[in-house]
C-alpha cells in the first residue's frame, strides 16, 4: 500500500489567498484526520472523520478553516482567506476499526505551509 | 479531556547509549503509540502498545495500562535515532474514541 498520500508537500502562498491540501487515505481505511503541528502547540487534531462523516472539528481554529470528505478515497481541508499565523506542518492520517493494531494511526509525510 | 505528559523533554546521548523514554496519561486508553518523528518531518509509527512488551530490534515499549504509563527502550543507539519521540493516546471512555491525543515529545540526539 502507499500509505497516505498528501499534497502540496509544500506551499508558500500570500496572505489572503485560498489554500487547499488534500489527502488520499489509506485504502479501506474509514477513519481520517487532519492535525496541524505547529513550534507552540505542538500536534494538535483539527478534525476527524467517520465513513465520510465529520465527527469532531472542535479542533478547527476558526470560520476560515473547512475540511470535506466527499468520497472514502479523498479529503481537503481549505483555508479561505490564509493568514501568516496558519504557517504549520498539516497532517493527514488514516485508521480502520478494526481490533489490535489495526486500530493504528497511519500520518502522511505532511503539507508544509508557508503564509507570507 | 485525556493528558499526556512525556519526560525528559530533551535527551541527549553518545552513539551507542541505551535510553528510556516515558509517557504518562491521565485516564484509561484503548489506543496507545510511540512516533519517531524524523529531522525531515516524517511521523513514523514505532509501536501500537495499548498494554503489554513489545520489540522491534533495537526498540522496546512496555505499557502498563492500570498504571498509566509507558516507556520506550532505544538500545545501542545510532544518530540516525536523532529526533523527536511522541507518545500518543485515544482515550477508551465514550465520545473521545477518534481523537489521538499527542503528547509534547522527547526530543533525542544522539552524537557520534
Amino acid at each position: 500500500d502507499a500509505g497516505v498520500i498528501q499534497s502540496p508537500r509544500h506551499e508558500v502562498t500570500e496572505m489572503g489567498q485560498e489554500v487547499t491540501l488534500r489527502c488520499k487515505p489509506i485504502s479501506g481505511h474509514d477513519y481520517l484526520f487532519w492535525y496541524r503541528q505547529t513550534m507552540m502547540r505542538g500536534l494538535e487534531l483539527l478534525i476527524y472523520f467517520n465513513n465520510n462523516v465529520p465527527i469532531d472539528d472542535s479542533g478547527m481554529p476558526e470560520d476560515r478553516f473547512s475540511a470535506k470528505m466527499p468520497n472514502a478515497s479523498f479529503s481537503t481541508l481549505k483555508i479561505q482567506p490564509s493568514e501568516p499565523r496558519d504557517s504549520a506542518v498539516y497532517f493527514c492520517a488514516s485508521s480502520s476499526p478494526g481490533q489490535g493494531s489495526g486500530n493504528t494511526i497511519y500520518f502522511g509525510e505532511g503539507s508544509w505551509l508557508t503564509v507570507v | 479531556g485525556i493528558q499526556v505528559e512525556q519526560s525528559p523533554p530533551d535527551l541527549i546521548l553518545q552513539e551507542g547509549a541505551n535510553s528510556t523514554l516515558r509517557c504518562n496519561f491521565s485516564d484509561s486508553v484503548n489506543n496507545l503509540q510511540w512516533f519517531h518523528q524524523n529531522p525531515w518531518g516524517q511521523l513514523i509509527n514505532l509501536f501500537y502498545i495499548p498494554s503489554g512488551t513489545k520489540q522491534n530490534g533495537r526498540l522496546s515499549a512496555t505499557t502498563v495500562a492500570t498504571e498509566r504509563y509507558s516507556l520506550l527502550y532505544i538500545s545501542s543507539s545510532q544518530t540516525t535515532d536523532s529526533g523527536v519521540y511522541f507518545c500518543a493516546v485515544r482515550g477508551s471512555l465514550r465520545g473521545s474514541q477518534g481523537n489521538l491525543i499527542f503528547g509534547k515529545g522527547t526530543k533525542l540526539s544522539v552524537k557520534p
